[in-house]
């Protein structure tokens, strides 16, 4: 039973630049949530998709994007990079409401 | 809005010792959802455990124990017999039960078991 997978594993982008990371749900799991992890800090939720929807969003600009396709899976695109965009972006899936949520192995974006 | 606090930053053990991590949390509503999550340098954030606002009975899985308080708004863990494989960042987070999916997380605490 495959997990969340992310891909890339790595990125390095520069300023201005546009990015797109993608993620996998765990099998059977119909709702994908991306967090941003800056060093040394907890995750900050971003963004939640259900039924291909975004269901609820965090505290970040609309550079931020994502797009749920209808096997689950799901893409994060920022625009315009800025340098404090430099973070481990972590996707999650999930499966109702309260349940918890499992996560991939993150995608490391540095941006300069 | 709610907010989840992790007062301890830092956490240093030898091998065998327990350690206990304190998390605290603030919500005005009744149902929710509390999570801890280990996060090994490799950098996936790994599911602990899962209690809801209505069931305050601790539980021992393993060398993992819990403490759920909802009189002091705490939810503390605690691991037995500590190993260096526990070395990593715990994180306790919250999801409300009202139209609000997103995990909410403290900022972690970095456990290092010494051998």
């Amino acid at each position: 039973d495959a997990g969340v997978t992310q891909s890339p594993t790595h990125l390095i982008k520069t300023r201005g630049q546009q990015v797109t990371l993608r993620c996998s749900p765990k099998s059977g799991h119909d709702t994908v949530s991306w967090y941003q992890q800056a060093l040394g800090q907890g995750p900050q939720f971003i963004f939640q998709y259900y039924e291909e929807e975004e269901r609820q969003r965090g505290n970040f600009p609309d550079r931020f994007s994502g797009h749920q396709f209808p096997n689950y899976s799901s893409e994060l695109n920022v625009n315009a990079l800025l340098l404090g965009d430099s973070a481990l972006y972590l996707c999650a899936s999930s499966l109702g409401e309260g349940n918890e949520q499992f996560f991939g192995p993150g995608t490391r974006l540095t941006v300069l | 809005a709610q907010k989840v606090t992790q007062a301890q930053t830092e956490i240093s053990v030898v091998e065998k010792e327990d350690v206990t991590l304190d998390c605290v949390y603030e919500t005005r509503d009744t149902t929710y959802y509390l999570f801890w999550y280990k996060q090994p340098p490799s950098g996936e954030l790994v599911f602990l455990i899962r209690r809801n606002s209505f069931d305050e009975q601790n539980e021992i899985s393993g060398r993992y124990s819990w403490n759920f308080q909802k009189s002091t708004s705490s939810f503390n863990f605690t691991i037995t017999a500590s190993q260096v494989v526990d070395s990593a960042v715990y994180f306790c987070a919250l999801i409300l039960d009202s139209n609000d999916y997103k995990l909410s997380f403290g900022a972690g605490t970095t456990v290092t078991v010494r051998a």
